[in-house]
């Protein structure tokens, strides 16, 4: 019943290493996202998709490298691990283009430490 | 200076007390805004969220916008401890595909049975 899940919840590793992030929504939604949010609990967005299509790409190392297979999917890939990369991320969907304001359905958030 | 401020407390009430949280903004083009609730360890949750300046109400909660102070405020009734948590406000901008929210930085709230 979970409407928008993330794997793996903790990830810890070393520096220099390559991770994926995984992201699945059942919500139906069009739109997904990928936000940061850091020790001091500032919310940032990185990505975002509509319909498989990256529509924001903000100022990111382009280390971070999403994937959306399909509407339902957004995965974040993450190579060559630096310790400012430590942070919660959180992944998002809002059902799309329908409407004006769209409130954004946030997963659990997967706690990445840099070792 | 930041486009969403908000400070981030921490904020410590006693149960039942009146809360307020404040943001200000400083992009003239936000055109809706947002207050989302966290909790620790978990995800943000939507609480409210106003187009246009005045207030909204739901339940113990009131939203109010300032367009021309450019302030926006979320109150609590009656306080209950089951709303500690970091309250994130957020403004948006851009209709259709390029929308998206920026983001205050939260205020975290303690409420003390």
């Amino acid at each position: 019943d979970t409407a928008v899940s993330q794997t793996p919840k903790y990830l810890v590793t070393q520096m220099g290493n390559d991770k994926s992030i995984k992201c699945e929504q059942n919500l139906g939604h069009d739109t997904m996202y990928w936000y940061k949010q850091d020790s001091k609990k500032f919310l940032k967005i990185m990505f975002s998709y509509n319909n498989k299509e990256l529509i924001i790409n903000e100022t990111v190392p382009n280390r971070f490298s999403p994937k959306s297979p399909d509407k339902a999917h957004l995965n974040l890939h993450i190579n060559s691990l630096e310790l400012g990369d430590s942070a919660v991320y959180f992944c998002a969907s809002s059902p799309g283009v329908a409407g004006y304001q769209e409130t954004q359905y946030f997963g659990p958030g997967t706690r990445l430490l840099v070792l | 200076q930041k486009e969403v401020e908000q400070d981030p407390g921490p904020l410590s009430v006693p149960e039942g007390a009146i809360v307020s949280l404040n943001c200000t903004y400083s992009n003239s083009a936000f055109q809706y805004f947002m207050w989302y609730r966290q909790y620790s360890r978990k995800g943000p949750e939507l609480l409210m969220y106003t187009y246009s300046s005045g207030n909204k109400e739901d339940g113990r909660f009131t939203a109010q916008v300032d367009k021309s102070s450019k302030y926006i405020s979320l109150f609590i009734r009656d306080s209950q401890p089951s709303d500690s948590a970091t309250y994130l406000c957020a403004g948006g901008k851009e209709a259709g595909n390029n929308r998206k929210l920026i983001w205050g930085l939260g205020t975290s709230l303690a409420v003390n049975p």
